[in-house]
């Protein structure tokens, strides 16, 4: 199994829309987790940290829930800026593991 | 600020050459790591380092050797290039354990 899995997508919405979507661990221990944001041909960049209580930043918003042992980032009135291939991350121990990548379009 | 700088950004081996990506860090961030990124494979990490003199092994460590003489600097070996090896390298660092890592702009690598 591996450790961080994602829904590749793609999610293909209008602009306006809200998107959200997942990522699960299977690494209980985890101590760190994040949204990046990779474009085209270019690296990863850090969207946002992910923290217990859930956290926004602008119209970005990520929840974890250590429970069920997921994360996942909403995307409100998305724009056309928006369209980039999302990777979750989690931190165990020294090693940052990341899944596969969601890709989302978003259309005029 | 540079940030993580990687060279080259674009490299063609021959089957069997060995070569090393360069990555270097203006942060003084202890934790730096390379990762590989292959289509439908997502980021795959090669090797990491939590401080200078501290190596150790990630996901697919095979045909790559590391070394971390200073904080700064952390590049990585290829020794015996193979087809398999062909992919989008970056390097990352970070702070601490909590901080999540700043990437490089990668080294594209294609061996023939």
């Amino acid at each position: 199994r591996k450790e961080v899995e994602q829904d590749p997508g793609p999610f293909n919405v209008p602009e306006g829309a809200t998107v959200a979507f997942n990522c699960t661990y299977s690494n209980s221990a985890s101590q760190s987790f994040f949204w990046y944001r990779q474009d085209c041909r270019k690296e990863p960049k850090l969207l946002m940290s992910v923290y217990s209580s859930g956290n926004e930043d602008g119209r970005f918003t990520a929840q974890l829930n250590r429970a069920s042992q997921y994360i996942s980032l909403l995307i409100r009135d998305s724009k056309l800026s928006d369209s980039a291939t999302y990777l979750c991350a989690v931190k165990s121990d020294y090693k940052l593991s990341f899944g596969a990548g969601t890709t989302v379009t978003v259309r005029a | 600020n540079a940030g993580v700088t990687q060279t080259p950004k674009f490299q063609v081996l021959k089957t069997g050459q060995s070569m090393t990506l360069q990555c270097a860090q203006d942060m003084n961030h202890e934790y730096m790591s390379w990762y590989r990124q292959d289509p439908g494979m997502g980021l795959r990490l090669i090797h990491y380092s939590v401080g200078a003199g501290i190596t150790d092994q990630g996901e697919v460590p095979n045909g790559y050797n590391v070394s971390r003489s200073t904080t700064e600097d952390f590049p990585l070996r290829l020794l015996s290039a193979a087809p398999s090896q062909t992919s989008v390298y970056f390097c990352a660092s970070s702070e601490n354990q909590a901080d999540g890592y700043t990437f490089g702009s990668g080294t594209r690598l294609t061996v023939v």
